[in-house]
C-alpha cells in the first residue's frame, strides 16, 4: 500500500504570495495532521483534521489554514508568505486521530 | 507548558560503539512517548514508543524505557552501524486531550564513522 504522499516535493515562492500544499493519507486513514519543520529544529504542530473537521490547531497565525476533503486528503494553505515560512512541511495520517502517525516525506518550501 | 528536551548534537561515534541519546520531558497528565528518526531527504519514521510508565519500547536494536520518576525516555543501542546515521527526535503526545498533536524535541543528529 502507498504511504502518505505529499505534493509538490519542492516549491519556491516569493514574499507575499500564496501557496497550497497537498497530502494524501494512507488508505483507510481518516485523520491528517500538518507540521512545520524549520531547518535544524523539530517539527511544530499546525493542524489536525479528522472526518473533515478541525480537531486541533497549533500556535500559527491566521495566514495558515487547512481543510480535509471527503476522500480524507488535505490541503494546507498559507497566505502572504514571509521569509520565515521557509521550511519543510510534513503531513501525517493515522487511523482515527490516535497514534501511531505515519509521516510523508514533506514539501520543502523556499521563500525568496 | 508541555515540552521535550533532548541532548544537542551532533553526536559522532565509531561503528559498533554504544549509543545513548538523552531525552527528558515536561507534561501535564500522562503522555505517550516516542522516538522518531529522520533520514536525509525523508520524512519522519516512528522508531519506537511507550505508552505508560516502566514500558520499554524497542525496534531495530534501539531501546528506550519510560521513566516517570525522572521524566526521561533515553534512547540506547548497544552497537551502532553506519546506516543508523540520521536525526533522532524524542516526542510526546497527550491523547486524548490534545487529539493527535505531537510535541517534538529539537532533534539530535547522529553520525557513525565506519
Amino acid at each position: 500500500d502507498a504511504g502518505v504522499t505529499q505534493s509538490p516535493t519542492h516549491l519556491i515562492k516569493t514574499r507575499g504570495q500564496h501557496v497550497t500544499l497537498r497530502c494524501s493519507p494512507i488508505s483507510g486513514h481518516k485523520s491528517v495532521s500538518w507540521y512545520q519543520q524549520v531547518l535544524g529544529q523539530g517539527p511544530q504542530f499546525i493542524f489536525q483534521y479528522y472526518e473533515k473537521e478541525e480537531r486541533g490547531r497549533g500556535n500559527f497565525p491566521d495566514r495558515f489554514s487547512a481543510r480535509q476533503f471527503p476522500n480524507y486528503s488535505s490541503e494546507l494553505n498559507v497566505n502572504a508568505l514571509l521569509l520565515g515560512d521557509s521550511a519543510l512541511y510534513l503531513c501525517a495520517s493515522s487511523l482515527a486521530g490516535s497514534q501511531p502517525q505515519h509521516f510523508g516525506d514533506g514539501t520543502r518550501l523556499s521563500i525568496l | 507548558g508541555d515540552s521535550v528536551t533532548q541532548m544537542e548534537g551532533p553526536v559522532t561515534l565509531s561503528e559498533e560503539a554504544f549509543l545513548t541519546i538523552n531525552c527528558t520531558y515536561t507534561a501535564t497528565g500522562y503522555p505517550s512517548l516516542f522516538w522518531y528518526v529522520q533520514y536525509p531527504g525523508e520524512g519522519l519514521q516512528l522508531l519506537l514508543k511507550a505508552t505508560k510508565a516502566d514500558d520499554k519500547g524497542s525496534n531495530k536494536g534501539f531501546e528506550a524505557t519510560y521513566r516517570k520518576e525522572t521524566t526521561s525516555f533515553h534512547l540506547e543501542k548497544g552497537s551502532v552501524q553506519v546506516s543508523d546515521s540520521a536525526v533522532y527526535f524524542c516526542a510526546l503526545s497527550l491523547l486524548p486531550s490534545s487529539a493527535s498533536k505531537i510535541i517534538f524535541g529539537s532533534g539530535t543528529r547522529l553520525s557513525i564513522r565506519p
